[in-house]
């Protein structure tokens, strides 16, 4: 079983500052990352697919990296705003095994649910 | 261009009965994920479907299943529910150009099933 864990569970920060949280996964397991933003009662919106190692990618005020030796992402929000209170999510796409696929087959952390506060 | 739709949004079903899910995917769309959310399991694979075929299976039970047609929209149906089926159905559409493996998915709203 694929094991992509996110960290913290949870944050709670003020409108201004700048806020970061990380996305593990086995090392071992890696074809391809994606990271979601799923606000409430509408649908998870996709913010970057990253594949290879020492990527960074980057929206607006949000910026993601990617570790695949080590097996980490970072996601990165600066200077965040109310409207970013969301669930951020990452999503590990493994090698395609012996004769199968891996089509479609993401493999989702447990979110971090960020709260902004005005 | 219109994004993913899912209908209907929200059902309640007897344990027991079955239930079928509709996704109609981006317009070009070829593939069509289907997950399931749960407060417990967080989002989990179901299947995936390409020009009709699935390419991939999640590990839920023979109980679930789906089918693509040609225009690209993608069923789900679950027999035989049971209580713990009551969750967020999300279906999500790519382009699958990169052969599936890198590209974005574009999820639809889900559809909110709960089992009584």
């Amino acid at each position: 079983i694929l094991n992509v864990e996110q960290s913290p569970q949870s944050l709670h920060v003020q409108e201004g500052d700048s806020t970061n949280f990380t996305c593990s996964f086995p090392s071992s397991n890696f074809y391809a990352l994606h990271w979601y933003r799923w606000e409430t009662a509408k649908s998870p919106e996709a913010l970057f697919v990253m594949t290879l190692n020492g990527d960074e990618k980057k929206k607006g005020r949000i910026s993601a990296t990617l570790n695949t030796k080590e097996g980490y992402s970072y996601l990165y929000i600066k200077g965040s705003q109310p409207e970013d209170s969301a669930t951020y999510l990452c999503a590990l796409l493994p090698p395609r095994g012996a004769g199968g696929t891996s089509y479609g087959k993401l493999t989702f952390g447990q979110g971090t649910i960020l709260t902004v506060h005005p | 261009k219109a994004g993913v739709t899912q209908t209907p949004r929200y059902l309640i079903k007897t344990r027991g009965q079955q239930v079928t899910l509709s996704c109609s995917p981006i317009s070009g769309h070829r593939s069509v994920s289907w997950y399931q959310q749960t407060p417990g399991q967080g989002l989990q694979f179901l299947f995936e479907y390409f020009s009709e075929t699935q390419r991939n299976k999640g590990n839920f039970p023979g109980r679930f299943s789906g089918r693509q047609f040609s225009n690209s929209r993608s069923e789900m149906n679950v027999s035989t529910l049971e209580l713990g089926d009551s969750a967020l159905y999300l279906c999500a559409s790519s382009s699958a150009r990169a052969g599936g493996t890198t590209d974005t998915q574009y999820f639809g709203p889900g559809t909110r099933l709960t089992v009584l």
